[in-house]
């Protein structure tokens, strides 16, 4: 079956330090590849996207490339801050299904 | 405008009431989609409406019941709920195309008593 592995944390990290979660996907066809972040109280902010191998999402700094070879969809951010803090998950959406496939969430702390 | 909207905010229940959840968006989307997220834990799919049709449920007790009357509004409908049931209910929507993302709401913060 189709399923997302990620680092599960918690992450710490000293503001402007370099971040990266870890993401692993098994999936039939060709899935779309996401990451999401929810901050404390609230929900599910998309992040970022990737639909097809070898694209690069990037939004507010964060950066992640859909490597079909290696399954993977790696978080990266170069420097991170205060407001950064919360809980990363990394989806995939198949082409055969309508749900998504939540990995279980890196909580990140960043520390000032 | 990308926006999902849930009300209420919060909800406190005793297990012999019944209340409603309702959910809205108006970016035209025709798949709308209820989660139940615990504590620490990723969300996990409850209802999968497509085209106002339920076209997913998966499992999930009687005493949830949704419905989509029209194409922007969803509600789950809870009654006779347990104390297993608290959680952060979330609402999401998305094109109805298979590769599309998915947009979330706030989420709905219910207690059971």
């Amino acid at each position: 079956g189709n399923s997302v592995t990620q680092m599960e944390g918690p992450v710490t990290l000293s503001e402007e330090a370099f971040l990266t979660i870890n993401c692993t996907y098994t999936a039939t066809g060709y899935p779309s590849l996401f990451w999401y972040v929810q901050y404390p109280g609230e929900g599910l902010q998309l992040l970022l996207k990737a639909t097809k191998a070898d694209d690069k999402g990037s939004n507010k700094g964060f950066e992640a490339t859909y490597r079909k070879e290696t399954t993977s969809f790696h978080l990266e951010k170069g420097s991170v801050q205060v407001s950064d803090s919360a809980v990363y998950f990394c989806a995939l959406r198949t082409n055969y299904g309508q749900n998504f496939v939540f990995g279980p969430g890196t909580r990140l702390s960043v520390l000032p | 405008d990308t926006e999902v909207t849930q009300t209420p905010k919060h909800l406190v229940m005793g297990m012999t009431n019944k209340k409603s959840l309702k959910c809205e968006q108006h970016m035209g989307h025709r798949a709308m989609y209820w989660y139940k997220q615990k504590a620490k834990k990723p969300p996990e799919l409850m209802f999968v409406y497509s085209y106002e049709k339920l076209s997913i449920n998966e499992s999930v007790p009687s005493r949830f019941s949704p419905e989509c009357p029209n194409s922007s509004l969803l509600n789950l409908h809870l009654h006779a709920l347990q104390p297993e049931d608290s959680a952060l209910y979330l609402c999401a929507s998305s094109h109805p195309l298979l590769t599309y993302e998915q947009y979330f709401g706030p989420g709905t913060r219910l207690t059971v008593t």
